[in-house]
This record gives structure tokens, C-alpha cells and sequence, in this order.
């Protein structure tokens, strides 16, 4: 079974480009989450989408953006990019955004950006 | 508003020493504690996970974790090392009541020396 895939894998960047990240979650979950994880950091919760709609977003400003299209893939956006974006971005799935089983989270293994 | 923190930031044990991480959190509602697993080059992986009933729960590779409610904390261990333990862990708990969206803590970096 795949897990959860995500593309690219490694990309850099200028300041001010825009990037696009790719997510598939595991057959069969609705719910995936962004978050970023800055080195020597916890991963930082995003974004989560279910169903399509978002529901949730952490503290980030409007250059992030996300979308979750109708077979449950996700992609994140970043526009503007600054040096301080460069980061291993991590996308989560799970069957579900509500119950016990919404917390248990299956990650990606990550894009990593390098924004210079 | 709820957090975690990880009070190791980083640690060095030879093999067969015993481990303990640290863990506390701070959340009012109903507890879910999870320790997540980064091996080098691979990704994040679920190690053991505490949502209700016996507060040691048991996960992968001989690790686990008390929940002690009296402390908020979620200590992680395992009584021998090995030297394939080298890995950075992560405990986490919900931003709100079971909506998956997580809080991790900063991360406690283990070296095993062989």
C-alpha cells in the first residue's frame, strides 16, 4: 500500500518565486494537513483540509495557501518566498478530521525547500 | 493555549543504557499524547500514541510512555538502547479536541554511541 506522497522532494528557490507542493494522501483518508518543519524544530501545523474545505489554519500569513482537490490530494502554495521559508515541508493524512482517529496522523516524507 | 514542551534537547547514551524523555504538555480538554519518530533520511513516524484507559502504553521497538495526569506529562522510554535508536523524537498533542491538527514539541535529538 503507498503511503503518503509527496513531490518534489527537494527543490530550491529564489526570494519573491512562488512554489507548489504536492501531496497523496493514503487511499481512503479524506484529511490532510500541512506543516512546516524548520531545522532543528518541531514540525508547525498549516493547514488542514477535509472534504475540500479547510479547517484549519495555523499562524502563517496569506502567502501560504492550500487547496484539496476532489480525490483528497492536496497542494500547498507559497508565494513571496523569503529566506526564512526555506523548510521541510510535511504533509499528514488520516481517515477522518473528527473522532480519536482524526489525531492519528500518517506523514509524508517530506519536500524540502531551500529558498535563497 | 496549548503547548509542549521537550526538556532534552539533545542526548548521548552508549548502547544498552536506559532512556527517558521528557515531556510535558498543557491542554484542557480531552488527552490524546503522541511520540513521533525521525529516524536519519526517513520520514516522521508514529511511535506510540496514548488515548484513554492504561496510562503506560507500549509502542514500537520496545519503546514506552506513561501518561501521569497529576504532572501533565508523557515521558518516553526504553530500558536498553540500540545503536539503530539514533533518531530525533517528538512528543505532540492536539491543537484542539480530536481534529488532527497537532502541537509538537521542539524535538530531543538521540545519539546512541555503539
Amino acid at each position: 500500500d503507498a503511503g503518503v506522497t509527496q513531490s518534489p522532494t527537494h527543490l530550491i528557490k529564489t526570494r519573491g518565486q512562488h512554489v507548489t507542493l504536492r501531496c497523496s494522501p493514503i487511499s481512503g483518508h479524506k484529511s490532510v494537513s500541512w506543516y512546516q518543519q524548520v531545522l532543528g524544530q518541531g514540525p508547525q501545523f498549516i493547514f488542514q483540509y477535509y472534504e475540500k474545505e479547510e479547517r484549519g489554519r495555523g499562524n502563517f500569513p496569506d502567502r501560504f495557501s492550500a487547496r484539496q482537490f476532489p480525490n483528497y490530494s492536496s497542494e500547498l502554495n507559497v508565494n513571496a518566498l523569503l529566506l526564512g521559508d526555506s523548510a521541510l515541508y510535511l504533509c499528514a493524512s488520516s481517515p477522518g478530521a473528527t473522532g480519536s482517529g482524526a489525531n492519528v496522523l500518517t506523514f509524508g516524507a517530506g519536500s524540502r525547500l531551500t529558498v535563497l | 493555549a496549548q503547548s509542549v514542551s521537550q526538556h532534552n534537547h539533545h542526548v548521548i547514551l552508549s548502547e544498552a543504557a536506559s532512556l527517558e524523555l521528557g515531556c510535558n504538555y498543557s491542554y484542557g480538554g480531552t488527552v490524546n499524547l503522541f511520540w513521533y519518530v525521525q529516524y536519519p533520511g526517513q520520514h516522521l513516524q508514529l511511535l506510540l500514541k496514548y488515548f484513554s484507559g492504561d496510562p503506560l502504553v507500549k509502542g514500537i521497538k520496545g519503546f514506552e510512555a506513561e501518561f501521569i495526569k497529576s504532572k501533565f506529562s508523557f515521558n518516553l522510554r526504553k530500558p536498553s538502547v540500540q545503536w539503530s535508536d539514533t533518531a530525533e523524537y517528538f512528543c505532540a498533542v492536539p491543537l484542539s479536541s480530536n481534529t488532527g491538527k497537532l502541537i509538537f514539541g521542539q524535538g530531543t535529538t538521540l545519539q546512541v554511541k555503539p
